[in-house]
C-alpha cells in the first residue's frame, strides 16, 4: 500500500530563515501529494497539493515540486516566521486509494 | 455549514465507557473520513463512507469501534467500552469527491482522554 515518510522534528528556525522538510513516497501508480498544516489548537489545513509529475504547489510563501524521478515532495519556504510554528502533514493519495495516507508530520517552532 | 464541525471539542471517559463523537461534514460533500491522531503519531485511518456506498471499514482497529452515516451528512463514531489506548484525537474530514483530486478539509477533532 501507500506509504509516506517525512523527515522527523521538531524542527527549530530563527526567523527568517530558510526551511526545507523532506518527504518521500511510495505509491502504486500516480499519486496526488499533499502538505497539510496543523496550527496550535486548530484542525489540518491544505498547504498546497501537486496532481502530477513536475508540478509545483505553492502557497503563503511555501512550495514543494512533484519530483517523480526521487518519489519526493519537499517542502520549503524562504523566509520563515514565528506565525509558521505549527506541524506540517505531507500526504498522498493515489488513484486506487479512496483515502489520503499521511506522514508522521514535522513540528516547526520559528523563534524571533 | 461553512466547515466540518466536530462535537464535543473534549471528552473524558472511564475506562470501560461508552463514547459517540459527533461531525457534521461540509454541505454537499459526499466523502467523509474518520481518523485518530495518537500523541506523537501520525494520523491514523479509520473509516471512510462515500455517498450511498458501503462504508471501507478496513481501518477500524477493533470491533469495539463502529460508525454511521445517516442520510449522507452526519456521522458519528461509536467507541464501546473504552480502554485507556483509545485516548487520541478524533479527526473528521469530509470533501467533494475522491480524495486525489480534492483532498480534505478536516474538522478540529474531539480530544478524546480515557481514565
Amino acid at each position: 500500500g501507500d506509504s509516506v515518510t517525512q523527515m522527523e522534528g521538531p524542527v527549530t528556525l530563527s526567523e527568517e530563515a530558510f526551511l526545507t522538510i523532506n518527504c518521500t513516497y511510495t505509491a502504486t501508480g500516480y499519486p496526488s501529494l499533499f502538505w497539510y498544516v496543523q496550527y496550535p489548537g486548530e484542525g489540518l489545513q491544505l498547504l498546497l497539493k501537486a496532481t502530477k509529475a513536475d508540478d509545483k504547489g505553492s502557497n503563503k510563501g511555501f512550495e514543494a515540486t512533484y519530483r517523480k524521478e526521487t518519489t519526493s515532495f519537499h517542502l520549503e519556504k524562504g523566509s520563515v516566521q514565528v506565525s509558521d510554528s505549527a506541524v506540517y502533514f505531507c500526504a498522498s493519495s493515489s488513484g486506487s486509494a479512496r483515502q489520503l495516507t499521511f506522514g508522521s508530520g514535522t513540528q516547526l517552532t520559528v523563534l524571533p | 455549514g461553512a466547515g466540518v464541525s466536530q462535537s464535543p471539542s473534549n471528552k473524558v471517559t472511564e475506562k470501560g465507557k461508552d463514547v459517540e463523537l459527533r461531525c457534521d461534514p461540509i454541505s454537499g460533500h459526499t466523502a467523509l473520513y474518520w481518523y485518530r491522531q495518537s500523541l506523537g503519531q501520525g494520523l491514523e485511518f479509520l473509516i471512510y463512507f462515500q455517498g450511498n456506498s458501503a462504508p471501507d471499514k478496513s481501518g477500524l482497529p477493533s470491533d469495539r469501534f463502529s460508525a454511521e452515516r445517516t442520510g449522507g451528512s452526519v456521522s458519528t463514531l461509536t467507541i464501546q467500552r473504552t480502554q485507556q489506548e483509545d485516548s487520541a484525537v478524533y479527526l473528521c474530514a469530509s470533501s467533494l469527491g475522491q480524495a486525489t483530486n480534492y483532498g480534505y478539509t478536516f474538522g478540529s477533532g474531539t480530544r478524546l482522554t480515557v481514565v
